[in-house]
């Protein structure tokens, strides 16, 4: 079956300009993670739905980022007022329930110039 | 708060041979899991290993184990045999299993392992 998918695999932005990073989830999963990797480091969460329940949006860095998802399905991260510190790969994961392996994106690679 | 280290930055191995990959971690979580993912330079997470803090066996997958010493809180990687496509970034990562948990990750700053021919 297909696996998670992100779109688009790399985006050029100016600074200043705002960013939509979609992730498409394996179907069925009801949880779905973003994270964030900046160069040579680890990942770093950034926010959690499943299913219906209100988001956990604690590893959000500011209020320029924000996201969303209808039910089960498409995600979308969205970052306003991009600045060159937001360069970094976002990587999508998403997982059949709460605590269950979660199964991660190929990522999309974000530059800011 | 949770938090994982991985001391060893980069780490070199003969193919063939064994090598041991740190990590230790701090939780105040009574019940919690612990994984090992891979990175190799195409980008993808490639998950390899998971131990769950109630498990009394240390984890094994092929090539790969892990080392669980509770009471020191590690959770070291071993991979035998080393081949050359085990070259990649090594990370460490727990999740916070209790009622209130969300399932998130915490990862550690990863391990970058060269395997020599």
């Amino acid at each position: 079956g297909a696996g998670v998918s992100q779109s688009p695999s790399n985006k050029v932005t100016e600074k200043g300009k705002d960013v939509e990073l979609r992730c498409d989830p394996i179907s069925g999963h009801t949880a779905l993670y973003w994270y964030r990797q900046r160069l040579g480091q680890g990942l770093e969460f950034l926010i959690y739905f499943q299913g219906n329940s209100a988001p956990d949006k604690s590893g959000l860095p500011s209020d320029r980022f924000s996201a969303e998802r209808t039910g089960e399905s498409v995600s979308t991260l969205t970052i306003q007022r991009t600045q060159q510190e937001d360069s970094a790969v976002y990587l999508c994961a998403s997982s059949l329930g709460t605590g269950d392996e979660q199964y991660f994106g190929p990522g999309t690679r974000l530059t800011v110039t | 708060a949770q938090k994982i280290t991985q001391t060893q930055p980069g780490m070199f191995v003969q193919e063939k041979e064994a090598v041991t990959l740190d990590c230790t971690y701090d939780t105040s979580d009574q019940s919690y899991g612990l994984f090992w993912y891979k990175q190799p330079s195409s980008g993808e997470m490639i998950f390899l290993i998971y131990q769950g803090s109630y498990d009394e066996q240390n984890a094994t997958e092929g090539r790969y184990s892990l080392n669980f010493q509770k009471a020191r809180k590690s959770a070291n990687l071993v991979i035998s045999a080393s081949q050359l496509g085990d070259s990649a970034m090594y990370f460490c990562a727990m999740r916070g299993d209790g009622s209130s948990n969300t399932g998130k990750l915490i990862f550690g700053q990863g391990t970058t392992l060269q395997v020599k021919p």
